[in-house]
């Protein structure tokens, strides 16, 4: 079965600055790369996700890149604020409505 | 947008007691909803995949017998806990896709508690 990456298990930024969070994956049948933000005690909240038939999206502050060759996803959240701190999860799946295989997350802290 | 409901948030039981989670797409239907468990700093495992109409699809090494789903109609699946113990005590979430190939929404999951 499929099994995600992920790095690092926490980042502390300062304001302002960029974060990124990097995954790889092993199914090489995956094409779909969702990223959800976690706030402590609530529901996974989608932030953007990519297909792959795309190398890259942007929406915002937040860029995802995927390469495929590599089995390797990265989230860049540029301009962070303190309102972006959160768990951040990477997840794969062979299809937007299929079952979503999770990296371990990323806690990410944003001072000031 | 996409809702996800789920009920109850918070349950504290003494060990023995059934738990029932209902999970409910609120403006849309959902053929497939899946089941995710959620241990403290860790990371959602996915427990199975409630498929309308038919049996639920297990994860490996999750026990069916004690993990009953139920999703008879589009909009609803149930998650029961069946004779809970304190090792089953974690935070249950359940999401849907909001059509073919579409990102799946989270329900604000259920903190079980269990004495």
């Amino acid at each position: 079965g499929e099994n995600v990456e992920q790095h690092p298990s926490t980042l502390s930024v300062q304001e302002g600055d960029s974060a990124v969070i990097k995954c790889t994956y092993s199914d090489s049948a995956s094409n779909y790369f969702p990223w959800y933000k976690q706030e402590l005690g609530k529901r996974p909240q989608l932030i953007i996700d990519i297909r792959s038939n795309v190398g890259e999206k942007k929406d915002q502050r937040i860029a995802v890149t995927l390469n495929k060759t590599a089995k390797h996803f990265s989230l860049h959240i540029t301009e962070t604020q303190p309102e972006d701190s959160a768990v951040y999860f990477c997840a794969a799946s062979t299809g937007g409505g299929n079952k979503l295989t999770f990296g371990t997350g990323t806690q990410l802290k944003v001072e000031l | 947008g996409a809702v996800v409901s789920q009920h109850p948030s918070w349950v504290i039981c003494k060990s023995g007691t059934s738990v029932k989670i209902e999970c409910r797409s609120l403006d849309f239907q959902a053929t497939t909803m899946f089941w995710y468990r959620q241990f403290p700093k860790q990371s959602l495992m996915l427990m199975a995949t409630s498929n309308e109409g038919s049996k639920a699809t297990y994860e490996q090494g999750v026990e069916k017998d004690k993990f009953l789903i139920n999703h008879a109609s589009l909009t609803l699946s149930t998650l029961t806990v069946t004779s809970a113990h304190p090792e089953d005590s974690s935070f249950y979430i359940c999401s849907a896709p909001t059509g073919f190939n579409q990102p799946q929404h989270f329900g604000d999951g259920t903190r079980l508690s269990i004495l």
